[in-house]
């Protein structure tokens, strides 16, 4: 099994419309949690960064954080068509010898249509 | 502007042969990784270095080899045993701050003809 599970879609959406992206994880070592977006052929670019369990928002973009159910969500808001990418969770535990070292989910590639 | 610039962008080679590809980052950063990306597989880590002249072994090692000579770069080079190479590889840096995560350069395309 792996530590972190990611539905890779592909998901279409018509633009406009709520889009939910999630991912669960099995190790409670994890504390931060970040969503990156990738478009094709690019280097991934962080969008939300978030500590512990809880709630942020970022203008369309909200993402959740339930350490309990080992569950972490995005929700994009009014979706644009230039939102169409693939969207990686990645995750990593605090201090020690992990460093910085991340997690990451398979990646969902999300499509929004005009 | 301050970023991590990967070189060349795309990368052909012929079977048998090592090819380097280069990784330059201008934020003072001291850790750096190498990831390599496969469709439907999300990033997997290859090397990851924390210092200069220190690096460590990550998931999937085997066939590649890297250096840490300077803060600013840490060049990756894909051997000739490492048996599938083609795949889409990418560079990222870490300041080492607590509230801080890793920043990818724009990746390099190595395909193996």
């Amino acid at each position: 099994q792996k530590e972190v599970e990611q539905d890779p879609g592909p998901l279409s959406v018509p633009e406009g419309a709520i889009v939910s992206l999630n991912c669960t994880y099995s190790n409670s070592a994890f504390q931060y949690f970040m969503w990156y977006r990738q478009y094709s052929r690019k280097g991934p670019e962080l969008l939300m960064y978030t500590y512990s369990s809880g709630n942020k928002e970022d203008g369309r973009f909200t993402a959740q954080v339930d350490k309990s159910s080992k569950y972490i969500s995005l929700f994009i808001r009014d979706s644009q068509p230039s939102d169409s990418a693939t969207y990686l969770c990645a995750m990593s535990s605090a201090g020690g010898t992990s460093y910085g070292k991340l997690t990451f989910g398979q990646g969902t590639i999300l499509t929004v249509h005009p | 502007d301050g970023g991590i610039t990967q070189s060349p962008k795309y990368l052909f080679r012929k079977e048998g042969q090592n090819v380097t590809l280069s990784c330059e980052q201008n934020l003072n950063h001291d850790a750096m990784y190498w990831y390599r990306q496969d469709p439907g597989q999300g990033l997997r880590l290859i090397y990851y270095s924390q210092i200069v002249n220190d690096f460590q072994k990550g998931d999937i090692a085997e066939g590649y080899s890297v250096s840490r000579e300077k803060k600013e770069s840490f060049p990756l080079t894909v051997t000739s045993a490492q048996k599938n190479p083609t795949a889409f590889y990418l560079c990222a840096s870490f300041s080492g701050k607590v509230a801080d995560t890793q920043y990818f350069g724009p990746g390099t395309r190595l395909t193996v003809l």
